[in-house]
C-alpha cells in the first residue's frame, strides 16, 4: 500500500486566496483525520471522520475552515479566505476501528500564506 | 478527559548510547493504548512502538522498547544503540475505546544524537 498520500506538499498562497488541501487515506481504513502543526499550538486535531461522516469538527478554528469526504479514499481541507496566521504544516491521517487508535499519517502540507 | 505530559522539551545523546524519554498520563479509563511517535525534519509522523494496557510485558521493536507502568501512569521509551537517524521530535500519544478514536498527543521531546 502507498499509505496516505496528501497534496500538495507545499503551498505559497497570498492572503486572501482559497486553498484546498487533499488527502487520500489508506484503502480499508474507516477513519481520517485532519491535524495542523505550528511551533506555538503543537499538533492539533481540526476534523475527524468515520466512514465518510465527520463526527468531531470542535477543533476547526473558524468558519474559514471546511472539511469533506464524499468518499472513502479522498478528503479535502478548504480555508478561505486564507490569512497569515493559517501558515502551518497539516497533516492527514487514517486508521480503520480494529487498530486499536493506530493512526497512519501522511507526509503533510506545507502551507505558507503570504 | 485524557492528559499526556512529556516534560523533557530536549534531550540530547551521544551516537551509540542509551536515552530515554519520559512521557505521563492522566486517564479513568481501563482499558486503552499508548504510542511513541517519532517525527524526524523530514516532518513525517512515523510511529515507533505502541503499548495495550493489558498486557503487563513491555513493548520491544528492535532498538526501542518500552517501561510501561500502569499504576503509576508512566509510560518511557528506551532508544538503545543511538544512531543519527534517530534525531526527531517524539510524542507520546495515548488512545481508549472511549476517546471517539481520537489520540491525545503529547508536546513531544526534541532528541538530538550528536556524533
Amino acid at each position: 500500500d502507498a499509505g496516505v498520500i496528501q497534496s500538495p506538499r507545499h503551498e505559497v498562497t497570498e492572503m486572501g486566496q482559497e486553498v484546498t488541501l487533499r488527502c487520500k487515506p489508506i484503502s480499508g481504513h474507516d477513519y481520517l483525520f485532519w491535524y495542523r502543526q505550528t511551533m506555538m499550538r503543537g499538533l492539533e486535531l481540526l476534523i475527524y471522520f468515520n466512514n465518510n461522516v465527520p463526527i468531531d469538527d470542535s477543533g476547526m478554528p473558524e468558519d474559514r475552515f471546511s472539511a469533506k469526504m464524499p468518499n472513502a479514499s479522498f478528503s479535502t481541507l478548504k480555508i478561505q479566505p486564507s490569512e497569515p496566521r493559517d501558515s502551518a504544516v497539516y497533516f492527514c491521517a487514517s486508521s480503520y476501528s480494529g487498530g486499536a487508535g493506530e493512526q497512519y499519517f501522511g507526509p503533510g502540507t506545507r502551507l505558507t500564506v503570504t | 478527559a485524557q492528559t499526556v505530559t512529556q516534560s523533557q522539551p530536549e534531550m540530547s545523546v551521544q551516537e551509540a548510547e542509551t536515552v530515554t524519554l519520559s512521557c505521563t498520563y492522566d486517564t479513568s479509563e481501563n482499558n486503552y493504548y499508548l504510542f511513541w511517535y517519532k517525527q524526524p525534519p523530514s516532518r513525517q509522523m512515523i510511529l515507533v512502538i505502541r503499548q495495550e494496557a493489558y498486557k503487563q510485558q513491555n513493548a520491544t521493536e528492535n532498538r526501542f522498547s518500552v517501561n510501561f507502568q500502569k499504576a503509576t501512569k508512566s509510560f518511557s521509551l528506551k532508544i538503545s544503540d543511538s544512531q543519527l537517524g534517530d534525531t526527531a521530535m517524539y510524542f507520546c500519544a495515548f488512545w481508549a475505546w472511549g476517546s471517539g478514536s481520537r489520540l491525545t498527543f503529547g508536546e513531544g521531546t526534541q532528541l538530538t544524537v550528536n556524533p
